[in-house]
């Protein structure tokens, strides 16, 4: 079973139209967080979630709203994409005691606008 | 200001030689830290952490990293690396007191036959 899974793998769109990305956790994780990773490679955290409670919410567009129904699922709804918002974009977890046993990382989803 | 540095951008190695990977980090207090591994297309996968305790900590797929306060530094290794080994490799941390996982730029690390 995979453990973090992110849907689409890939997504492909054009300038304007709203897309969404979905991310489920099967470990049992209490926070969830969404990363993006740019054309250099770079990974910025966006969001963060413990237990259906945004607790990290960096410097992102409006355009971009997460939403968690419950602590296994974290969506990220995008409104309005722009050529800019074009990456790859990550969901992960992590569990309370995060020293210890990490973060786990799905397998991104790519987004291409056009 | 906190922040993780990975000084190499790109390192390119030889098969069989050995590889170390830097990581310099600044926070307050020592944090939590990782090493990642991402193949070209996949996604980040965890090689190794450390918490507290003896500061040598091995990983999978062969990898070892040492932790030392003094320097701010926790920096992986390989002895003989593979040619699977060619890879992005992302240093991370995250306060003891937060959950914020930060990355540094990465190393992206090229294997010669």
């Amino acid at each position: 079973d995979t453990a973090v899974s992110q849907t689409p793998k890939y997504l492909v769109t054009q300038m304007g139209n709203d897309k969404s990305i979905k991310c489920e956790q099967n470990l049992g994780h209490d926070t969830m967080y969404w990363y993006k990773q740019d054309s250099k490679k770079f990974l910025k955290i966006m969001f963060s979630y413990n237990n259906k409670e945004l607790i990290i919410n960096e410097t992102v567009p409006n355009r971009f709203s997460p939403k968690s129904p419950d602590k296994a699922h974290l969506n990220l709804h995008i409104n309005s994409l722009e050529l800019g918002d074009s990456a790859v974009y990550f969901c992960a977890s992590s569990p309370r005691d995060r020293g210890n046993y990490g973060y786990t990382f799905g397998s991104g989803t790519r987004l291409t606008v056009v | 200001a906190q922040s993780v540095t990975q000084p190499d951008i790109h390192i390119t190695v030889s098969e069989g030689a050995s590889l170390e990977l830097r990581c310099n980090y600044s926070y307050g207090a020592t944090p939590y830290l990782f090493w990642y591994v991402q193949s070209p297309g996949q996604g980040l996968q965890l090689l190794l952490k450390y918490f507290s305790g003896d500061t040598l900590v091995q990983g999978i797929k062969g990898f070892e990293a040492e932790f030392k306060r003094s320097q701010s530094s926790f920096n992986l290794r390989k002895p003989s690396v593979h040619w699977s080994d060619a890879a992005e490799y992302f240093c991370a941390v995250v306060p003891w007191a937060g959950n914020k996982l930060t990355f540094g730029g990465g190393t992206r690390v090229l294997v010669k036959p």
